[in-house]
């Protein structure tokens, strides 16, 4: 089946380490994209990239870092300096072309302690 | 992006139609209207989009206004599983370098039994 997988879908990391989530998609899909979504509020935009090596920052990429390496996979680095981590961690994928509706993924839970 | 307007929270009966509303008062004549529903927990599932015409697919309609400020969504038999925030976004159709779709705090649909 055609999808996007994130795994884990629970994540527990210390205050100070990095760590970065996974996201892979097999909908032959040019655009990736990762959102953060904080208890009771709307999706907001990490980074996207519409063509392996190549990214662009969101709304809130600070403390958030990204790769293209390949065009099914697009991981997201939570590093250290992101200040508030604790959030539910979305990918999604679409087509560069035509109606742009997007498809997410389950999503991973990092809490930070 | 246009902002968009929701209500916080319905209440529909199960097996009835729910009619989610969406003001959009400043949408731009090249923007679309797309609607998204996120289950708890999971990521969003795009459900439907349009321009200016009324759009039907196999999960809901769509019914946009003459002057496009604002439009509602119809499930026509809601079901316990259609239990979810309903979002309502514009977005311009072809925007490369602005991909992101804004996500504000939906409606939280609660169907009844």
């Amino acid at each position: 089946d055609g999808g996007i997988t994130q795994s884990p879908k629970y994540l527990f990391r210390k205050e100070g380490q990095n760590v970065t989530l996974s996201c892979e998609q097999n909908l032959n899909h040019d655009a990736m994209y990762w959102y953060r979504q904080d208890p009771g509020q709307g999706l907001r935009l990490i980074y996207y990239s519409q063509i392996v090596n190549d990214f662009q920052k969101g709304d809130i990429a600070e403390g958030y870092s990204v790769s293209r390496e390949k065009k099914e996979s697009f991981p997201l680095t939570v590093t250290s300096a992101q200040k508030n981590p604790t959030a539910f961690y979305l990918c999604a994928s679409s087509i560069v072309r035509g109606s742009y509706e997007q498809y997410f993924g389950p999503g991973t839970r990092l809490t930070v302690t | 992006d246009a902002k968009t307007t929701q209500p916080p929270s319905m209440d529909c009966a199960e097996g009835r139609a729910a009619n989610l509303p969406c003001n959009h008062s400043t949408i731009s004549g090249n923007e679309y209207v797309y609607w998204y529903r996120q289950i708890h927990s999971q990521g969003p599932q795009y459900i439907i989009h349009g321009l200016k015409n009324n759009e039907t697919n196999e999960m809901a309609s769509l019914i946009i206004t003459e002057d496009r400020k604002s439009s509602t969504l119809i499930l026509p038999h809601a079901t316990l599983r259609d239990t979810a925030v309903y979002y309502c976004i514009v977005r311009p159709l072809l925007d490369f370098g602005n991909e992101k779709l804004t996500f504000g705090t939906g409606t939280r649909l609660t169907i009844i039994p």
